[in-house]
């Protein structure tokens, strides 16, 4: 079946302009999950939906950063005002739902954001 | 903060087990022991898990240590293909997982 998928794979963008990252979780994933990662660093946890709402989103950098997921599914990561310091891959993953029981958090290859 | 300490590099040879320990001395009661792995250009990939108990799956074995301050996990046949960053991670729910640097094990042909 098919995984997490993210849009686009590669995005490059000058400093000051707006983005948006699409993440489609896997069909039927209640958990929806945002990362950042830096060149040689582990991922960096951003936000945390549990259906349509941000559950956790203590992750977020400051407000220049927003995460939807309007209808439970898709999800979009949106970036105001960019800056070189938002370089970085930013990684999806979904979860069948919250909690232990759900144990394992499945991810996209991620959008590699390029700010120039 | 990463509430887990992982050595930075590791070599193994190919064929042999490789161990990859890792450190969780502030672990509390409710936390599990969540191991993953990054290859190369991708996304993170779920290893295995634990509360207490050992446990084993087809990829690993998953080692925690009586008073679940530390925990090894074992790769019984290394291939080239188990090159990768290993993370560590501590959580009670698997919604709030924070990553460290990993170890990046080598596997040498």
């Amino acid at each position: 079946g098919a995984g997490v998928s993210q849009t686009p794979s590669n995005k490059v963008t000058e400093k000051g302009k707006y983005v948006e990252l699409r993440c489609d979780p896997i069909s039927g994933h209640t958990a929806l999950y945002w990362y950042r990662q830096s060149l040689g660093q582990g991922p960096e946890f951003l936000i945390y939906f549990q259906g349509t709402g941000a559950a956790d989103d203590s992750g977020l950098p400051n407000d220049r950063f927003f995460a939807v997921r309007p209808e439970g599914s898709v999800s979009t990561l949106k970036i105001q005002r960019t800056e070189r310091g938002d370089s970085a891959v930013y990684l999806c993953a979904s979860s069948l739902g919250y909690g232990a029981l759900y144990n394992e958090q499945f991810f996209g290859p991620g959008t590699r954001l390029t700010v120039l | 903060d990463a509430k887990t300490t992982q050595p930075t590099s590791m070599d193994c040879a190919e064929g042999r087990a490789a161990n990859l320990p890792c450190n969780h001395s502030t672990i509390s009661g409710n936390e599990y022991v969540y191991w993953y792995r990054q290859i190369h250009s991708q996304g993170p990939q779920y290893i295995i898990h634990g509360l207490k108990n050992n446990e084993t799956n087809e990829m690993a074995s998953l080692i925690i240590t009586e008073d679940r301050k530390s925990s090894t996990l074992i790769l019984p046949h290394a291939t080239l293909r188990d090159t990768a960053v290993y993370y560590c991670i501590v959580s009670e729910f698997n919604n709030d997982m924070r990553f460290g640097a990993g170890t990046r094990l080598t596997v040498k042909p």
